[in-house]
């Protein structure tokens, strides 16, 4: 089974401030992660995907193995990051069975930043 | 090229009713994934479909099904309606299978059952 934790339903942070959005993960394979990120009265979308190693808007995801996490972070944060942020997890294209072509995600983080 | 397109965008049923849901991904892509989004659960996993045929499958009773059509428009089929069922159901498409290309997420439908 796989399992994504965002442990912080809420967090603010102030403009310019660094903000550091946390996703831990449970899955016996190989994983693909990913953030989604909502904005207010707008539809779901992708921010940015492990395989990619980019970085977007600013935002950077580094997978940490021996963890389990894949935490989002951006060093300084601008009033118009303020959305719901989702990590999700995907089993590998190799990795087959049944956790292969669905996506789980975690709780979401709803992420205030103020001026 | 536009969007996924769901309809319609809100629905009121009455328990015990049944309720189709559609979905129209982005054109040429061949994976549609279906999920129910809920204050309490969050976004849960229905099922994907990918050319026609159903991939995987989310947790959800029977009731919950679906299928996909040769141009990829999808239809999401509720029979027996609860009140739990409430929610809001989000249809996302994906050029390759989910999980290989990123999913496209629809406005999602509104479902509310009385």
């Amino acid at each position: 089974a796989q399992r994504v934790t965002q442990p912080e339903k809420l967090l603010s942070v102030f403009k310019g401030a660094p903000v550091e959005l946390k996703c831990n993960y449970s899955y016996s394979g190989s994983p693909e992660l990913f953030w989604y990120v909502q904005y207010s009265r707008q539809r779901l979308q992708l921010l940015l995907r492990h395989i990619s190693r980019e970085s977007i808007k600013g935002f950077t995801a580094d997978l940490n193995k021996g963890e389990t996490s894949f935490h989002l972070k951006k060093p300084f944060a601008q009033e118009e990051d303020s959305a719901m942020y989702y990590c999700a997890l995907s089993a590998l294209p190799n990795a087959g069975g049944t956790s292969y072509g669905k996506l789980t995600f975690g709780q979401g983080t709803i992420l205030t930043v103020h001026p | 090229k536009a969007g996924v397109t769901q309809t319609p965008r809100y629905l009121i049923k009455t328990r015990g009713q049944q309720v189709t849901l559609s979905c129209s991904p982005i054109s040429g892509h061949r994976s549609v994934s279906w999920y129910q989004q809920t204050p309490g659960q969050g976004l849960q996993f229905l099922f994907e479909y990918f050319s026609e045929t159903q991939r995987n499958k989310g947790n959800f009773p029977g009731r919950f099904s679906g299928r996909q059509f040769s141009n990829s428009r999808s239809e999401m089929n509720v029979s027996t309606l609860e009140l739990g069922d409430s929610a809001l159901y989000l249809c996302a498409s994906s050029l390759e299978e989910a999980g290989v290309s990123p999913l496209h997420f629809g406005n999602g439908t509104r479902l509310t059952v009385t």
